[in-house]
């Protein structure tokens, strides 16, 4: 039972252009939820986060969405640049019980086009 | 370079064997985490220590233990491998908790044969 769930598993887009990559997740308990981005042969890396008490977080190119009653957050990267192919998980927090591991979606592979 | 380090980067090993992964957290971190990411699954947590003690318990495997030493750093135990056991395990580590970020290691591949 997938709690987090990205649900195109590539996206292509040009470079300059907008790139929006989406996630929803099912457990209303989350109250945190982060984006990473991961090259080939690297560990994650973490990009932008945002609490539940939030609706828009945003830092440089990268901006994160949120909308509680749908269950469902957004990344926006604009400009998008060749840097920024990679893949992009979604990531939340907060099942209780002191538990600090996130939960991860299955990723977003952008591929930025020249 | 986020700071972790995680040995050794690739394990090959057979079924019904046991492996040690090691992973030493940023300077200063409490908080250690080990994530298994296979082809299927995607990224799933397994087990978190602060400060030595386990605090939180993810999809861990009874044939699979942790454990974080006086010096922070922090071994994932892996016994009586099976095929299914192939796959990259991350460590990340976070100052203390909560909200703080995670920073990951670059993981350890392994493959049973």
């Amino acid at each position: 039972d997938q709690q987090v769930k990205q649900n195109s598993p590539s996206l292509s887009v040009q470079e300059g252009r907008i790139s929006i990559l989406n996630c929803d997740y099912t457990n209303s308990m989350f109250d945190y939820f982060l984006w990473y981005k991961k090259y080939p042969a690297e560990g994650p890396t973490f990009l932008i986060s945002i609490s539940s008490i939030k609706d828009k977080n945003e830092d440089g190119r990268f901006t994160v969405f949120l909308n509680k009653s749908a269950k469902h957050l957004s990344l926006h990267i604009v400009p998008s640049q060749p840097g920024d192919s990679a893949v992009y998980f979604c990531a939340a927090r907060g099942l209780g019980g002191g538990a600090d591991g996130l939960t991860f979606g299955k990723g977003t592979h952008l591929i930025i086009q020249p | 370079d986020s700071g972790v380090t995680q040995t050794p980067k690739h394990l090959i090993t057979a079924t019904g064997q046991r492996v040690t992964l090691r992973c030493s957290p940023r300077s200063g971190d409490l908080s250690v985490y080990w994530y298994q990411q296979s082809l299927d699954q995607g990224l799933q947590f397994l087990i978190q220590y602060y400060n030595g003690e386990e605090r939180a318990k993810g999809n861990i495997l009874e044939r699979f233990s942790a454990q974080q030493f006086p010096d922070l750093h922090s071994e994932l135990n892996l016994s009586s491998l099976e095929l299914g056991d192939s796959a990259l395990y991350f460590c990340a580590s976070s100052a203390r908790g909560g909200s703080d970020e995670q920073f990951f290691g670059p993981g350890t591949r392994l493959t049973v044969l």
